[in-house]
C-alpha cells in the first residue's frame, strides 16, 4: 500500500501565481515531512522540511503547511517562476535504529508558463 | 547539507554481468548511506540502508545477494548490482544521512541492461 500518496501527476500554473502541491499520507507515526525538487536524470534537492509538532514552515518563496489530523501536507510556491518547473516528491520520515528512513510519494510535475 | 557524487552517472552492460556503483560523500563523514531505485514516472523506492563498517540493512523485498553493498569508509559506499538482467534497468540513487531528518542525494546512475 502506498503510505504517502501525490494524488495529482501534473500542474500548471502561470509565472508569479501560487502554486500549491499536495501530499497525504497514511502512517501517524511519521515525524518529519519534507519536499524535494528533481530534474529528470539527476537527484532529488532539498528544499523545505516540517516536524511533525508544527503546522507551518517558511522558507523565502516556499512554504509548507502540515494539517495533521487530515494527514494532508502542501508546499506552497509563491511567486512561481519558470525555474521551479520540476518534479517535486514529498517524503515522510520515521526514525528507526537511530536513522530516519524516507517513504516519497509518486511525484507532482510542476510546470510553469512565462 | 552534503556534498554527494556518483560514478558512473550511467551505464550499459550486457546481461549477466556485474555493474559496481559508487556513491562518494565528498565534505561529509557519513556513517549512514542509503540506496534507492527509481523505474520510469515512478516513486523513488529505498534499497537498503548502508552502515561504515557493518551490513547493509535491507528494504522487504529487495534480494541482498543481487544487491552487493559495502560501505568500507566514511565516505564510500558501493552498490554492485550482480548479474544483471534486463529488469534490473533503472536509475540508481543514493543520499547521505548527516544524522538529522535531511538526506542529501547524488546525481544518480542510470544502468540499462541489454
Amino acid at each position: 500500500d502506498q503510505q504517502v500518496k501525490q494524488n495529482s501527476p501534473s500542474l500548471s500554473v502561470q509565472e508569479g501565481r501560487i502554486s500549491i502541491l499536495n501530499c497525504d499520507y497514511t502512517n501517524s507515526m511519521f515525524d518529519y515531512f519534507l519536499w524535494y525538487k528533481k530534474y529528470p536524470a539527476e537527484g532529488p534537492t532539498f528544499l523545505i522540511s516540517i516536524s511533525s509538532i508544527k503546522d507551518k514552515n517558511e522558507d523565502g518563496r516556499f512554504t509548507v503547511f502540515l494539517n495533521k489530523s487530515a494527514k494532508h501536507l502542501s508546499l506552497h510556491i509563491v511567486p512561481s517562476q519558470p525555474g521551479d518547473s520540476a518534479v517535486y516528491f514529498c517524503a515522510a520520515s520515521a526514525r528507526t535504529s537511530g536513522t530516519y528512513k524516507y517513504i516519497f510519494g509518486t511525484g507532482t510535475r510542476l510546470k510553469v508558463l512565462a | 547539507g552534503a556534498v554527494v557524487s556518483q560514478h558512473p552517472s550511467w551505464v550499459i552492460c550486457k546481461s549477466g554481468t556485474s555493474v559496481k556503483i559508487e556513491c562518494r560523500s565528498l565534505d561529509f563523514q557519513a556513517t549512514t548511506m542509503f540506496w534507492y531505485r527509481q523505474f520510469p514516472k515512478q516513486s523513488l523506492m529505498l534499497m537498503a540502508t548502508s552502515n561504515e563498517g557493518s551490513k547493509a540493512t535491507y528494504e522487504q523485498g529487495v534480494e541482498k545477494d543481487k544487491f552487493l553493498i559495502n560501505h568500507a569508509s566514511l565516505t564510500l559506499s558501493t552498490l554492485t548490482v550482480t548479474s544483471a538482467h534486463p529488469e534490473d534497468s533503472s536509475f540508481y540513487i543514493c543520499s547521505v544521512s548527516t544524522g538529522r531528518e535531511t538526506q542529501y542525494f547524488g546525481p544518480g546512475t542510470r544502468l540499462l541492461v541489454l
